[in-house]
């Protein structure tokens, strides 16, 4: 069975430092992977989504940034981080499919990252 | 564009009576439409799925949602509430793009359940 797992569960680091938060996915390969932010009392807003390694596609502007550097591992990163980037970050992954099929996403369970 | 519209951002019910959430889609074509789940501080988890099969779709944990395309509602429904069933419910719809997945959440809808 396919698993996700998300490091670290909680970070709480001061304005102006990097960030970097890993996502992985087991007992699947060549999956999409995506990154979202929830911010408190909001719906989830997608920041990043990769169909391949090497491959990342930005959905909003911002201080982040991406990376996959492996088939099933994804990073998120800052090099400086704002008061705005706390909140609750979700890895997600799905089935990479060529047709107009749909298929769900499964959530890894999330950072919480404080930024102070 | 997709969107999903979460009538309610709050709904407030006892044990054991049933649990309605209601959900509103836009869609210019045939959507395929979720209802996640999260709990405090969780990562969200997949309640059930619609995807163009029978309108009454079953999920987990006694969970059910009906496809009604007249009305435009995907609605979640369970006859008898727990306790455990207090959570973040989101409802959501996929956009159709070949070669992946991009959903669009609606704000949420936080089920509050008293004994």
């Amino acid at each position: 069975s396919q698993t996700i797992h998300q490091w670290p569960a909680t970070l709480v680091q001061p304005v102006g430092s990097p960030l970097s938060l890993e996502c992985t996915v087991e007992g699947t390969s060549n999956p999409n992977l995506y990154w979202y932010r929830q911010a408190a009392g909001r719906g989830l807003q997608l920041l990043f989504y990769s169909v391949g390694i090497g491959q990342i596609s930005s959905e909003v502007p911002q201080n982040l940034s991406a990376s996959r550097p492996q088939d099933r591992q994804f990073i998120l990163s800052s090099k400086k981080l704002l008061l705005s980037d706390s909140g609750f970050y979700l890895c997600a992954w799905s089935v990479h499919i060529w047709s107009w099929s749909s298929y769900e996403q499964y959530f890894g369970p999330g950072t919480r990252l404080t930024v102070t | 564009a997709q969107s999903v519209t979460q009538l309610d951002s709050h709904v407030s019910v006892s044990e054991g009576t049933p649990v309605l959430l209601r959900c509103n889609y836009s869609s210019s074509y045939s959507p395929s439409l979720f209802w996640y789940v999260q709990h405090p501080n969780k990562g969200l988890q997949l309640l059930l799925k619609y995807t163009s099969a029978a309108t009454l779709v079953k999920g987990i944990n006694g969970f059910e949602a009906e496809f009604k395309k007249s009305e435009t509602s995907f609605h979640l429904t369970k006859p008898s509430a727990h306790m455990s069933d207090a959570a973040e419910y989101f409802c959501v719809v996929s956009t159709r793009n070949t070669g992946f997945q991009k959903l669009v959440f609606g704000t949420g809808t936080r089920l509050l359940v008293s004994p």
